[in-house]
């Protein structure tokens, strides 16, 4: 089946840049989307097509993606960004989600 | 604004099936993809599939035997069944939008905790 793999956790400091990866066999011939999660919330749409904002998304949150890598940056880090995030991507139209990256803003 | 709700028994027993429906609102049944996605307390996110407008269904692969996915036109609702639960059930479920060919989970349900017990 297919994997996409994240680090369990990443750690910045306010105002600096954080990059969380998500990785799998040739995951740059998928789109890929990001999801925020708070603690007790449902997750939200933060990235899709592997670089668009949702509307009422802020500018700071961006992604790209090579061939088997896709990332979600956040310039400017804000205490509010501290969340789990996972990526997604659909193969063979079955979803398929990431373990989740803990993101702490300290 | 589109609005998804999540309804249903929070405690189910081993070996029974746990429904849940989804009402949405503020968009037409009749259009997009519906998802069922779930969250065990403390993991991570799992896909359970989704029912297209025309009635097609695609389940995980891991599940696809005991999981039914269905619309209602009618109440502007879809419904998962899953069959033969055990406590590895146990989860908040989420219901969701699919937007587009990209199946873009948009908008989400608040969700809605099952637990299997006896």
């Amino acid at each position: 089946s297919y994997e996409l793999t994240q680090p369990p956790s990443v750690s910045v400091s306010p105002g600096q840049t954080a990059s969380i990866t998500c990785s799998a066999d040739k995951l740059g011939d998928k789109y890929v989307c990001w999801y925020q999660q708070k603690p007790g919330q449902s997750p939200v749409l933060v990235i899709y097509q592997d670089n668009k904002r949702p509307s009422g998304i802020p500018e700071r949150f961006s992604g790209s993606t090579s061939a088997s890598t896709a990332t979600l940056t956040i310039s400017g880090t804000q205490a509010m960004d501290e969340a789990d995030y996972y990526c997604q991507a659909w193969d063979s139209r079955t979803g398929v989600f990431g373990g989740g990256t803990k993101l702490t803003v300290l | 604004q589109v609005h998804l709700q999540e309804s249903g028994p929070g405690l189910v027993k081993p070996s029974e099936t746990l429904s849940l429906t989804c009402t949405v609102s503020g968009a037409s049944i009749n259009t997009y993809y519906w998802s069922w996605i779930r969250q065990p307390p403390g993991k991570g996110l799992e896909w359970i599939g989704y029912v297209f407008y025309t009635g097609i269904t695609n389940y995980n692969p891991s599940l696809t035997s005991r999981v039914t996915i269905s619309l209602d036109t009618s109440k502007n609702q879809f419904s998962l069944k899953l069959n033969s639960v055990t406590a590895a059930d146990t989860a908040v479920y989420y219901c969701a939008r699919g937007l587009g060919v990209a199946l873009v989970l948009d908008y989400w349900g608040q969700g809605t905790l099952v637990t299997v017990s006896s």
